[in-house]
């Protein structure tokens, strides 16, 4: 059971480069989640996800896009990097709690850390 | 949507010494307030975690408390330890607004030996 995993943990690329950041988890989680983490501006949610074939906008979406085709993997693309897109990467995923519409613990990939010039 | 706010940014204490984090939040539709601790490095791992329907909730030498009148709610450590030292989040989940997670800036707490 290896959890929530992240592929790949560095990545440096040159302003206008694409890529694609993969988000993996194998403990059957409904929900999943994107966030970029700044220094002193905590966790900012930029996409997530409550099933598969479903994304919804978070806290700070532009420049970003993702997918859900599968249940297990969630998807984050950046078409054209800028250097504000510079950031340490996080995926995590959490379940639905079976009463009163709450969630249970969210558990955290090991980050990804881009850096675009 | 929800707002969380975290205070202090930065708290240094004596080994032995408690410590204690608080965040405020503005939804009274937030129904689960957990709490991460994230090593330099590291990802954040959650270390506690309370529900609406609780006042207190303790593990070992780490307790949360939640003032829903107030709308706060608070990470105590006691007898702390250098192996303490982390930046620790707060979070809160509303659960009619869009299955969200709002955390809070963060605090970096910096145990001396």
């Amino acid at each position: 059971n290896a959890g929530v995993t992240q592929t790949p943990k560095f990545r440096v690329l040159k302003t206008g480069q694409s890529m694609t950041l993969l988000c993996a988890q194998d403990m059957n989680h409904e929900y999943m989640y994107w966030y970029r983490q700044d220094p002193g501006m905590g966790l900012r949610l930029i996409h997530y996800s409550v099933g598969e074939g479903t994304t919804a906008k978070g806290e700070v979406p532009d420049g970003y896009n993702v997918s859900r085709l599968k249940k297990q993997n969630f998807l984050l693309g950046l078409e054209s990097a800028a250097p504000s897109q510079t950031s340490v990467y996080f995926c995590a995923s959490s379940t639905r709690f079976k009463a009163g519409g709450s969630t249970d613990t969210q558990y955290f990939g090991p980050g990804t850390r881009l850096t675009v010039l | 949507g929800e707002n969380v706010e975290q205070h202090p940014s930065t708290l240094s204490v004596q080994e032995g010494d408690s410590a204690v984090i608080k965040c405020t939040y503005s939804d009274s539709a937030s129904n689960y307030f957990p709490w991460y601790k994230q090593e330099l490095g590291k990802r954040p791992q959650l270390i506690i975690d309370i529900r609406s329907n609780v006042g207190e909730k303790k593990d070992q030498r780490i307790a949360v408390t939640l003032n829903k009148t107030a709308k706060h709610f608070s990470l105590h450590i006691t007898e702390t330890q250098p192996e303490d030292s982390a930046v620790y989040f707060c979070a809160a989940y509303p659960s009619n607004t869009g299955n969200q997670f709002y955390f809070g800036t963060g605090t970096s707490l910096t145990v001396i030996p």
